[in-house]
Protein backbone atom coordinates (compact mmCIF):
# COMPACT_ATOMS: atom_id res chain seq x y z
CA UNK A 1 0.00 0.00 0.00
CA UNK A 2 1.38 3.33 -1.13
CA UNK A 3 -0.76 5.21 1.77
CA UNK A 4 -2.72 8.02 0.38
CA UNK A 5 -2.29 9.59 -3.02
CA UNK A 6 -3.17 12.64 -3.98
CA UNK A 7 -3.33 14.93 -7.63
CA UNK A 8 -2.45 16.92 -8.96
CA UNK A 9 0.34 17.82 -6.49
CA UNK A 10 0.09 21.48 -7.38
CA UNK A 11 -2.47 23.50 -9.73
CA UNK A 12 -2.45 26.94 -10.64
CA UNK A 13 -5.76 28.51 -12.09
CA UNK A 14 -7.35 31.54 -13.41
CA UNK A 15 -10.10 33.34 -11.08
CA UNK A 16 -13.66 32.00 -12.16
CA UNK A 17 -12.11 28.24 -13.50
CA UNK A 18 -13.57 25.32 -12.12
CA UNK A 19 -10.74 23.01 -10.48
CA UNK A 20 -10.85 18.67 -9.38
CA UNK A 21 -8.68 17.25 -7.21
CA UNK A 22 -8.44 13.58 -6.72
CA UNK A 23 -7.79 11.17 -3.58
CA UNK A 24 -6.67 8.08 -3.58
CA UNK A 25 -7.29 6.78 -0.04
CA UNK A 26 -5.90 3.85 1.26
CA UNK A 27 -7.67 0.49 0.33
CA UNK A 28 -8.92 -0.94 3.62
CA UNK A 29 -10.05 2.83 5.42
CA UNK A 30 -13.55 3.36 5.42
CA UNK A 31 -13.41 7.10 6.41
CA UNK A 32 -12.09 9.96 3.84
CA UNK A 33 -11.55 13.30 5.26
CA UNK A 34 -10.97 16.78 2.99
CA UNK A 35 -8.70 19.54 5.42
CA UNK A 36 -7.76 22.77 4.09
CA UNK A 37 -4.52 24.46 5.08
CA UNK A 38 -4.16 28.14 4.21
CA UNK A 39 -0.60 29.89 5.36
CA UNK A 40 0.32 29.92 9.13
CA UNK A 41 -2.84 28.29 10.08
CA UNK A 42 -3.34 24.66 10.61
CA UNK A 43 -5.72 22.14 8.44
CA UNK A 44 -9.26 22.96 8.85
CA UNK A 45 -12.16 20.28 8.48
CA UNK A 46 -14.12 20.60 5.29
CA UNK A 47 -16.11 17.45 4.93
CA UNK A 48 -16.02 13.60 5.43
CA UNK A 49 -17.08 10.66 3.99
CA UNK A 50 -18.06 6.70 5.82
CA UNK A 51 -17.54 4.53 2.75
CA UNK A 52 -19.66 6.74 -0.13
CA UNK A 53 -21.90 8.83 2.24
CA UNK A 54 -21.12 12.46 3.22
CA UNK A 55 -21.48 12.33 6.62
CA UNK A 56 -20.89 16.19 7.44
CA UNK A 57 -19.89 19.31 6.11
CA UNK A 58 -18.70 22.56 7.20
CA UNK A 59 -19.87 25.86 6.70
CA UNK A 60 -16.00 26.16 5.36
CA UNK A 61 -17.38 24.47 2.44
CA UNK A 62 -19.46 27.39 0.64
CA UNK A 63 -21.55 26.11 -2.31
CA UNK A 64 -19.24 26.72 -4.90
CA UNK A 65 -17.48 23.50 -3.37
CA UNK A 66 -18.48 19.60 -3.48
CA UNK A 67 -17.18 16.24 -2.82
CA UNK A 68 -18.38 13.06 -3.94
CA UNK A 69 -16.79 9.26 -2.82
CA UNK A 70 -18.68 7.00 -5.93
CA UNK A 71 -18.49 3.43 -5.04
CA UNK A 72 -16.83 4.24 -1.34
CA UNK A 73 -13.41 4.69 -2.86
CA UNK A 74 -11.34 7.37 -4.38
CA UNK A 75 -12.79 10.97 -3.67
CA UNK A 76 -13.08 14.20 -5.50
CA UNK A 77 -13.44 17.80 -4.41
CA UNK A 78 -14.64 20.17 -6.98
CA UNK A 79 -14.08 24.06 -6.67
CA UNK A 80 -16.51 26.19 -8.96
CA UNK A 81 -15.78 29.71 -10.07
CA UNK A 82 -12.92 30.01 -7.85
CA UNK A 83 -11.87 32.70 -5.89
CA UNK A 84 -8.33 34.20 -4.83
CA UNK A 85 -9.46 33.16 -1.44
CA UNK A 86 -9.57 29.86 -2.29
CA UNK A 87 -5.97 29.35 -2.70
CA UNK A 88 -4.99 26.87 -0.37
CA UNK A 89 -3.28 23.72 0.50
CA UNK A 90 -5.89 21.05 0.27
CA UNK A 91 -5.30 17.63 2.17
CA UNK A 92 -6.91 14.47 2.19
CA UNK A 93 -6.98 11.65 4.80
CA UNK A 94 -8.36 7.97 5.62
CA UNK A 95 -9.03 6.08 8.58
CA UNK A 96 -10.73 2.65 9.64
CA UNK A 97 -13.64 2.83 11.20
CA UNK A 98 -12.53 2.00 14.12
CA UNK A 99 -9.46 3.49 15.42
CA UNK A 100 -10.52 6.09 13.63
CA UNK A 101 -8.33 8.84 14.69
CA UNK A 102 -5.19 7.00 13.03
CA UNK A 103 -5.66 9.48 10.14
CA UNK A 104 -3.30 8.98 7.19
CA UNK A 105 -2.76 12.29 5.15
CA UNK A 106 -2.11 12.61 1.74
CA UNK A 107 0.70 15.18 0.63
CA UNK A 108 -1.94 17.79 -0.48
CA UNK A 109 -2.68 19.41 -3.81
CA UNK A 110 -1.63 23.42 -3.67
CA UNK A 111 -4.04 25.47 -5.26
CA UNK A 112 -3.10 29.24 -6.47
CA UNK A 113 -5.80 31.15 -8.36
CA UNK A 114 -4.37 34.10 -10.18
CA UNK B 1 -13.22 30.20 16.06
CA UNK B 2 -10.16 28.78 17.51
CA UNK B 3 -10.75 25.66 19.95
CA UNK B 4 -6.96 24.65 19.86
CA UNK B 5 -4.82 27.22 20.20
CA UNK B 6 -0.79 27.14 19.54
CA UNK B 7 0.76 30.02 20.99
CA UNK B 8 4.41 29.99 20.05
CA UNK B 9 4.73 29.77 16.09
CA UNK B 10 8.81 28.77 16.44
CA UNK B 11 11.54 27.56 18.81
CA UNK B 12 14.70 26.76 18.72
CA UNK B 13 16.65 24.10 20.25
CA UNK B 14 20.03 23.05 20.58
CA UNK B 15 20.63 19.42 19.34
CA UNK B 16 20.63 17.37 22.41
CA UNK B 17 18.33 19.44 24.67
CA UNK B 18 14.90 19.04 25.40
CA UNK B 19 12.09 20.49 23.25
CA UNK B 20 8.89 21.37 25.05
CA UNK B 21 5.80 22.40 22.95
CA UNK B 22 2.71 23.66 24.02
CA UNK B 23 -1.02 23.46 23.27
CA UNK B 24 -4.20 25.18 24.92
CA UNK B 25 -8.11 23.96 24.05
CA UNK B 26 -11.10 25.46 25.14
CA UNK B 27 -13.58 22.83 24.23
CA UNK B 28 -14.12 20.72 26.96
CA UNK B 29 -15.58 18.32 24.93
CA UNK B 30 -12.77 17.25 23.13
CA UNK B 31 -11.74 13.64 24.37
CA UNK B 32 -8.46 12.87 22.39
CA UNK B 33 -5.50 14.69 21.96
CA UNK B 34 -2.77 13.97 18.83
CA UNK B 35 0.70 16.19 17.68
CA UNK B 36 1.37 15.83 14.24
CA UNK B 37 4.66 16.40 12.37
CA UNK B 38 5.08 17.82 9.40
CA UNK B 39 7.83 18.41 6.66
CA UNK B 40 7.02 20.80 3.50
CA UNK B 41 5.98 19.39 0.75
CA UNK B 42 4.69 16.25 2.59
CA UNK B 43 1.31 15.86 4.59
CA UNK B 44 0.95 16.09 8.71
CA UNK B 45 2.75 12.48 9.82
CA UNK B 46 0.85 11.32 13.08
CA UNK B 47 3.34 11.21 16.34
CA UNK B 48 1.84 10.77 19.29
CA UNK B 49 -1.87 11.05 21.17
CA UNK B 50 -3.16 10.83 24.81
CA UNK B 51 -6.86 9.91 25.66
CA UNK B 52 -8.27 12.32 27.82
CA UNK B 53 -8.77 9.55 30.85
CA UNK B 54 -4.20 9.80 31.03
CA UNK B 55 -2.56 12.93 31.83
CA UNK B 56 1.04 11.39 29.97
CA UNK B 57 1.74 8.92 27.48
CA UNK B 58 5.54 8.25 26.03
CA UNK B 59 6.72 6.87 22.76
CA UNK B 60 10.59 7.06 22.71
CA UNK B 61 11.90 10.12 22.86
CA UNK B 62 8.51 11.85 22.67
CA UNK B 63 5.96 12.23 25.73
CA UNK B 64 2.75 14.05 25.83
CA UNK B 65 1.04 15.40 28.94
CA UNK B 66 -2.88 16.58 29.70
CA UNK B 67 -4.13 18.49 32.05
CA UNK B 68 -7.33 18.63 31.45
CA UNK B 69 -8.15 21.14 34.26
CA UNK B 70 -5.92 23.60 32.56
CA UNK B 71 -7.31 22.65 28.93
CA UNK B 72 -3.63 22.65 28.62
CA UNK B 73 -1.07 19.64 26.88
CA UNK B 74 3.02 19.52 26.33
CA UNK B 75 5.14 18.01 23.95
CA UNK B 76 8.34 17.00 25.08
CA UNK B 77 11.13 15.99 22.33
CA UNK B 78 14.36 14.23 24.22
CA UNK B 79 16.79 14.39 23.13
CA UNK B 80 15.62 16.96 20.13
CA UNK B 81 17.60 15.64 16.91
CA UNK B 82 17.99 17.87 13.62
CA UNK B 83 15.51 15.44 12.15
CA UNK B 84 12.70 16.77 14.76
CA UNK B 85 13.11 20.23 12.65
CA UNK B 86 9.68 20.73 11.30
CA UNK B 87 6.30 22.05 11.81
CA UNK B 88 4.51 20.21 14.93
CA UNK B 89 0.51 20.63 15.29
CA UNK B 90 -1.57 20.09 18.21
CA UNK B 91 -4.76 18.30 16.97
CA UNK B 92 -8.03 17.52 19.34
CA UNK B 93 -10.93 15.70 18.49
CA UNK B 94 -14.29 14.37 20.20
CA UNK B 95 -17.01 11.84 19.15
CA UNK B 96 -17.26 12.59 15.61
CA UNK B 97 -13.21 12.04 15.05
CA UNK B 98 -13.26 15.23 13.15
CA UNK B 99 -10.23 17.38 14.36
CA UNK B 100 -9.47 20.82 15.44
CA UNK B 101 -5.88 22.10 14.48
CA UNK B 102 -3.77 24.68 16.07
CA UNK B 103 -1.59 27.05 14.21
CA UNK B 104 1.28 24.83 14.11
CA UNK B 105 4.88 25.40 16.15
CA UNK B 106 7.86 25.39 13.47
CA UNK B 107 10.93 23.50 15.46
CA UNK B 108 14.21 24.34 14.58
CA UNK B 109 17.23 21.66 16.30
CA UNK B 110 20.35 23.66 15.95
CA UNK B 111 23.74 21.12 15.93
Amino acid sequence: DTGVSQNPRHKITKRGQNVTFRCDPISEHNRLYWYRQTLGQGPEFLTYFQNEAQLEKSRLLSDRFSAERPKGSFSTLEIQRTEQGDSAMYLCASSPTTGALSYTFGSGTRLTVV
Amino acid sequence: DQQVKQNSPSLSVQEGRISILNCDYTNSMFDYFLWYKKYPAEGPTFLISISSIKDKNEDGRFTVFLNKSAKHLSLHIVPSQPGDSAVYFCAASGYDYKLSFGAGTTVTVRA
